[in-house]
């Protein structure tokens, strides 16, 4: 079985730019995490799908960050500007969902972008 | 809201040694925690998950074990390898929701 996908792996860019990422979860897991992990530091909350709605996005700078999951499957995060402190990990993650489900989480490889 | 803690931030440990890495959380009302290895530059490996009616889980030479009432979770390595040196995180989600709160980590370094 196909793990949590993740693309690019690696993204450079200017400041001011703007970027994306695209994640494909497990198939069947109808929960969806966007996490930030700085350096040295544990992955934070971005964004959090429940199928195709988006049931926490209180961690989400709403100024520059959006990210959609059309049809409830994969799912794309954009920045738009990017600014030098987005420089990080971006990972995506996946369980099953619903309440009272085992909801082990699974993740993907990140997409590490760094911002000159 | 939930605040994990992870102590020793690092460990060095020569091989064969066993080993106890611990997570400490402060809302005690939580669905279950589960503990990653992070290899360097790579995403979060999944190792034990446990639910809170659970007191331990097992998998080869790990075993994680669950206080609830005293906010902990241990993190326990047989018999430790070179290949065992990573980054370990433990993530804790609440009883609400299915946002799952992070450590920052204890990495890992298992001499030969």
């Amino acid at each position: 079985e196909a793990g949590v996908v993740q693309s690019p792996r690696y993204k450079i860019i200017e400041k001011k730019q703007p970027v994306a990422f695209w994640c494909n979860p497990i198939s069947g897991h109808n929960t969806l995490y966007w996490y930030l992990q700085n350096l040295g530091q544990g992955p934070e909350l971005l964004i959090r799908y429940e199928n195709e709605e988006a049931v926490d996005d209180s961690q989400l700078p709403k100024d520059r960050f959006s990210a959609e999951r059309l049809k409830g499957v994969d799912s794309t995060l954009k920045i738009q500007p990017a600014e030098l402190g987005d420089s990080a990990v971006y990972l995506c993650a996946s369980s099953l969902g619903g309440a009272g489900s085992y909801n082990e989480q699974f993740f993907g490889p990140g997409t590490r972008l760094t911002v000159l | 809201k939930q605040e994990v803690t992870q102590i020793p931030a690092a460990l060095s440990v020569p091989e064969g040694e066993n080993l106890v890495l611990n997570c400490s959380f402060t809302d005690s009302a939580i669905y279950n925690l589960q503990w990653f290895r992070q290899d360097p530059g790579k995403g979060l490996t999944s190792l034990l998950l446990i639910q809170s009616s659970q007191r331990e889980q097992t998998s080869g030479r790990l075993n994680a074990s669950l206080d609830k009432s005293s906010g902990r979770s241990t993190l326990y390595i047989a018999a430790s390898q070179p290949g065992d040196s990573a980054t370990y995180l433990c993530a804790v989600r609440l009883g609400t929701g299915n946002q799952f709160y992070f450590g920052t980590g204890t990495s890992l370094t298992v001499i030969p």
